[in-house]
């Protein structure tokens, strides 16, 4: 079946580097995703890595991908106040099928 | 890229009341259509998606129902609102891309009382 993992709640400190963790469960996922939903707004693309990539960097969000673990990280180097918010992992397996959301990680950036 | 219209942004509604809440697309077509609902500010729970006009499926058994009357305009619907249909609704909308981006809008906030 498909499930997606993730923790609800994380907090750092301003400046310091925020590591969101999922988990999936379905192997033959192809596209996996971060997503970022502020406060009483819709959710909003991130960044997204092909299962056929470990890494992919972007600016300051660097996204793991462990195929084997099916684990999948996302970083977030000098967290900032704005980047407050929660971070939807998701996966699809076709470039046409439907997207699984994990439950939101809730970062909390302390000044 | 494509932009998505909700309305309305908030509603309060009675128990036992009607609803329809209603999606359009703008800068695509012959898109995939999603209704999410997030209960409590948490967790995205898909309801409904389409590929095409009249082409709905329904992932979870419950009081709501979809229609998607044309090709950018997908709705919500309820003949009789519960308590538990509370909660803030996604619509979304997607794409045969290289990537399969899900587009959001901004979200309908219902309080059922």
């Amino acid at each position: 079946g498909e499930d997606v993992e993730q923790s609800l709640f994380l907090s750092v400190r301003e400046g310091d580097s925020s590591v969101i963790n999922c988990t999936y469960t379905d192997s033959s996922s192809t596209y996996l995703y971060w997503y970022k939903q502020e406060p009483g707004a819709g959710l909003q693309l991130l960044t997204y890595i092909f299962s056929n990539m470990d890494m992919k960097q972007d600016q300051r969000l660097t996204v793991l991908l462990n195929k084997k673990d099916k684990h999948l990280s996302l970083r977030i180097a000098d967290t900032q106040t704005g980047d407050s918010a929660i971070y939807f992992c998701a996966e699809a397996k076709t470039s046409y099928d439907k997207v699984i959301f994990g439950p939101g990680t809730s970062l909390s950036v302390i000044p | 890229s494509q932009t998505i219209h909700q309305w309305p942004a908030t509603l309060v509604q009675p128990v036992g009341s009607p609803l329809s809440l209603e999606c359009t697309v703008e800068g695509t077509s012959n898109p995939n259509l999603y209704w999410y609902r997030q209960a409590a500010g948490r967790g995205l729970q898909l309801l409904f998606y389409s590929v095409g006009i009249g082409q709905i499926s329904s992932e979870v058994p419950q009081n709501l129902s979809a229609s998607r009357p044309q090709d950018r305009q997908f709705i919500l619907s309820s003949k009789k609102l519960l308590l538990s249909d509370s909660g803030f609704y996604l619509c979304a909308s997607g794409q045969d891309s290289s990537y399969n981006e899900q587009f959001f809008g901004p979200g309908t906030r219902l309080t059922v009382l």
